[in-house]
């Protein structure tokens, strides 16, 4: 079975702009959460979504919003991109609770 | 605020010496705790995991002990390898019913032949 895939692998935008990322969970997993990760450090928790609607949402501002298919895949946006806005940004899928499971993840820099 | 933190920021082992990974937390209604793997360009990977109703469990070469009483985790590798060398992080479900991780800051694991 596939992992859980996300695209794109690399993105470079600029402060202001919009930034659109994908997450396509493990086949049966209905559950997707995603995770900024700033260099030297742990992820941190964004948003999680189970059977498409938001389950939990971590400190981030409004510009971040993110949102789950029918087939449980999932969008990640961030608008009016700042510079710390640079990251990696891991999607991780699971059944319900317990073990996640992480995409490799998008590496985003904003100039 | 409620926070996953670790004592060591870099570990350095020989091959084959036996690695203890050690973490603090600090939000006691955890009932959930993971250890994971990450090596340079990819996702955090599964290590092994334990609930709060256990003080101890064993995978293959690994073990996470469970001290609720100090809200304390440790991971420990046994003969450890060039290939164990990776950041690893411990995490915690804060008893929110959903999958929701908040995570360390990670430790650098090197190994040396």
């Amino acid at each position: 079975d596939a992992g859980v895939t996300q695209s794109p692998t690399h993105l470079i935008k600029t402060r202001g702009q919009q930034v659109t990322l994908r997450c396509s969970p493990i086949s049966g997993h209905k559950s997707v959460s995603w995770y900024q990760q700033v260099l030297g450090q742990g992820p941190q928790f964004i948003f999680q979504y189970y059977e498409k609607e938001e389950r939990g949402r971590g400190n981030f501002p409004d510009r971040f919003s993110a949102r789950q298919f029918p087939n449980y895949s999932s969008e990640l946006n961030v608008n009016a991109l700042l510079l710390g806005d640079s990251a990696l940004y891991l999607c991780a899928s699971s059944w319900v609770m317990g073990e996640q499971y992480f995409g490799p993840g998008t590496r985003l820099t904003v100039t | 605020g409620e926070s996953v933190g670790l004592h060591l920021p870099t570990l350095s082992v020989q091959e084959g010496d036996n690695s203890i990974i050690n973490c603090a937390y600090s939000n006691s209604a955890s009932d959930y705790f993971i250890w994971y793997k990450q090596e340079s360009g990819k996702g955090p990977q599964f290590i092994i995991d334990i609930r709060s109703n256990m003080d101890k469990r064993q995978g293959q070469r690994v073990t996470v002990l469970l001290n609720k009483t100090v809200k304390h985790l440790s991971l420990q590798i046994a003969a450890t390898q060039p290939g164990d060398s990776a950041v690893y992080f411990c995490a915690e479900n804060g008893n929110s019913g959903y999958s929701t991780l908040t995570f360390g800051k990670g430790t650098m694991l090197l190994v040396s032949p």
